[in-house]
């Protein structure tokens, strides 16, 4: 159980572009979902959470504008990178947590690399 | 503000060795803990969690830990490990006081610790 989906696993795109990437919780409704940035052989940034139904919450110094977070409904929240530049990329992860919200579950990732 | 602090950024040992991934912490309110694993160009794997009750926890793969409270330390052990566990292993804490607290539980990661298992 608790199974976590991301799409797509990999993605290249021409700077000033936009890629949408999903999370899904596979079996289980996720109440609370987050996302990561991870560097090379670096810890998990959190960007930004995001509840069902509400405006996510992005860390301080994340550009809300320029991440875009939807999450529409209890077992799907995406995250667009708007106008990508080579500086974004990176590998992007996802968590979902369910109805008590304590334990995050992770999927899989998403290296985005923008040339 | 929490804090984590994984004291060894790479740890090397034998096939069937016992290892120890320390982890301690610092929060100024009571803490959940755990511990994730991440192979290669993958996401997060969940090994273990204290939330409450014995402070001695075991998880996935053979692996444990333990809840020292007065030390504030939340160690990984195997007591014999395999070429298969070589990965990052991360420790993490969330505050206890979840949604009330305007935490979400939100998971504080500390950098990781390289685990290397060689034959």
């Amino acid at each position: 159980g608790a199974v976590v989906s991301q799409h797509p696993s990999w993605v290249i795109c021409k700077s000033g572009t936009s890629v949408k990437i999903e999370c899904r919780s596979l079996d289980f409704q996720a109440t609370t979902m987050f996302w990561y940035r991870q560097f090379p052989k670096q810890s998990l940034m959190l960007m930004a959470t995001s509840n069902e139904g509400s405006k996510a919450t992005y860390e301080q110094g994340v550009e809300k504008d320029k991440f875009l977070i939807n999450h529409a409904s209890l077992t799907l929240s995406t995250l667009t990178v708007t106008s990508a530049h080579p500086e974004d990329s990176s590998f992007y992860i996802c968590s979902a947590a369910g109805l008590a919200g304590i334990t995050q579950y992770f999927g899989p990732g998403t290296r985005l690399t923008v040339l | 503000a929490q804090s984590v602090t994984q004291l060894d950024s790479q740890v090397p040992v034998f096939e069937e060795a016992p290892v120890e991934l320390r982890c301690n912490y610092s929060s100024s309110v009571s803490v959940y803990l755990f511990w994730y694993v991440q192979y290669p160009n993958q996401g997060l794997q969940l090994l273990l969690k204290y939330l409450s009750g014995s402070t001695l926890v075991k998880g996935i793969n053979g692996f444990e830990a333990e809840f020292n409270k007065s030390q504030t330390s939340f160690h990984l052990r195997k007591p014999s490990v395999h070429i298969s566990d070589t990965a990052e292993y991360f420790c993490a804490v969330s505050d206890r006081r979840g949604n009330s607290g305007g935490s979400n539980y939100k998971l504080t990661f500390g950098k990781g610790t390289l685990l290397t298992v060689n034959p």
